[in-house]
């Protein structure tokens, strides 16, 4: 099993620019969950889906950032304009199901940086 | 009410010492508590979890404490070593709300050799 698949690693952009990030959840896992983790906020949960829909997008900080899931192998997390406040390393998860205790399989991380 | 506090934010000890991250809670509807470890450059990793159901579940040399009554709980590392330095993030999640995790802000463990 390959695990969770992120792409690209890492990115660097300047401020304005569109970003794309990419995941690959965990065949048959059910669930995916979009994180950002920074030294000040920590680890933020930003979006998650159960079967490519989304169930709750609260922790999406602004309009700028998107989320989509077009079928149950593939997902995206769109910034656009970016800025550099939004440096940061993005972690994709899945989860098979909502088992009591399923465990989240989480990517390497996207560590973008807005200049 | 949805916070995870986690102390403390950074913790160096010494090989084959006892390593100790203290987390509490507010939402008494958790129901759930894993803890995750991250390795620089990594994701973080499911390390150990328990139920409020139990005072303590041990898996090797880590061991989870748990005190419902005053909301809290506890990783300790029994024997630490150096390749337990790493990121260790205390969680919650409440069955109800379909698998979604708050996180602890994480403590910095170094183990010196």
């Amino acid at each position: 099993d390959a695990g969770v698949i992120q792409s690209p690693r890492h990115e660097v952009t300047e401020m304005g620019q569109e970003v794309t990030l990419r995941c690959k959840p965990i065949s048959g896992h059910d669930y995916l969950f979009w994180y950002r983790q920074t030294m000040m906020r920590g680890l933020e949960l930003l979006i998650y889906f159960n079967n490519n829909v989304p169930i709750d997008d609260s922790g999406m900080p602004e309009d700028r950032f998107s989320a989509k899931m077009p079928n149950a192998s593939f997902s995206t997390l769109k910034i656009q304009p970016s800025e550099p406040r939004d440096s940061a390393v993005y972690f994709c998860a899945s989860s098979p199901r909502t088992g009591y205790t399923d465990t989240q399989y989480f990517g390497p991380g996207t560590r973008l940086t807005v200049l | 009410q949805q916070q995870v506090k986690q102390s403390p934010q950074s913790l160096i000890v010494q090989k084959g010492g006892i390593s100790i991250i203290n987390c509490a809670y507010e939402n008494t509807a958790f129901d759930y508590f894993p803890w995750y470890q991250q390795f620089p450059g990594k994701g973080p990793a499911l390390l150990i979890a328990i139920r409020p159901d139990v005072s303590e579940k041990k898996e090797g040399r880590f061991t989870i404490s748990f005190n419902k009554s005053a909301k809290q709980f506890s990783l300790h590392i029994m024997d630490s070593q150096p390749g337990d330095s790493a990121t260790y993030f205390c969680a919650a999640r409440r069955w109800s709300s379909a698998s979604k995790i708050i996180f602890g802000s994480g403590t910095r463990l170094s183990i010196r050799p």
